[in-house]
């Protein structure tokens, strides 16, 4: 079964730290694999997609993520973290023309 | 621009009723999907509608419907509501037949009591 998992339930770090969200994808075929950010409050967002070529996939708000397909693996990176990162990430693949999510991460910056 | 539009916002129903969610796209967006999504999870696929026809279903029972009007607002019927059936239902909507990107709407609460 296509299936994506997250490693990481709550992630807690100061302002400045760098972030590194995990996420693995259990699925063949083609791979499509996304980010988004709830932020408190507001709606699901997306921050960034890989579809093909260049596995390092840059988004908004300073976040990238690297596709690497030998560990089924497409983390999320940023720097350094500000207190409006504070958010749910969630890490999603697509299965036909439907997204599959992973449980989530929140995240919480400390200023 | 207006984004996807869900109402009622908050919802709470009794086991055994039944719900209609409502859903507008983003003017110009053909598809529109729902997603449920459960406390401590992420969103779950119910399902896709693309030119008024279903292209998707995800794994719910049959007492979870839908439809899509000419106009591609959608809705969302859950008959004989259950306890498990408490959650947010978001609904999304996308210009292009292959379903991306997904724009979401900020969703319904439904609590049953």
């Amino acid at each position: 079964a296509q299936s994506v998992s997250q490693h990481n339930h709550h992630v807690i770090l100061s302002e400045a730290a760098s972030l590194e969200l995990g996420c693995n994808y259990s699925y063949g075929g083609t791979v499509n694999l996304f980010w988004y950010v709830q932020y408190p409050g507001q709606h699901l967002q997306l921050l960034l997609k890989y579809f093909s070529g260049d596995p390092l996939v840059k988004g908004i708000k300073g976040f990238e993520a690297e596709f690497i397909k030998s560990k089924f693996s497409f983390n999320l990176r940023k720097p350094s973290v500000q207190w409006s990162d504070t958010a749910e990430y969630f890490c999603a693949g697509l299965a036909g023309t439907a997204l599959i999510f992973g449980k989530g991460t929140t995240l919480s910056v400390s200023s | 621009d207006a984004g996807v539009t869900q109402s009622p916002t908050h919802l709470i129903k009794t086991r055994g009723q039944q719900v209609t969610l409502r859903c507008s796209p983003i003017s110009g967006h053909k598809s529109v999907s729902w997603y449920q999504q459960v406390l401590g999870q992420g969103p779950q696929f119910i399902f896709q509608y693309y030119e008024k026809e279903e292209r998707g279903r995800g794994n719910f029972p049959d007492r979870f419907s839908a439809r899509q009007f000419p106009n591609y607002s959608s809705e969302l019927n859950v008959n004989a509501l259950l306890l498990g059936d408490s959650a947010l239902y978001l609904c999304a909507s996308s210009f292009a037949e292959n379903n991306q990107p997904q724009h979401f709407g900020d969703g319904t609460r439904l609590s049953i009591l």
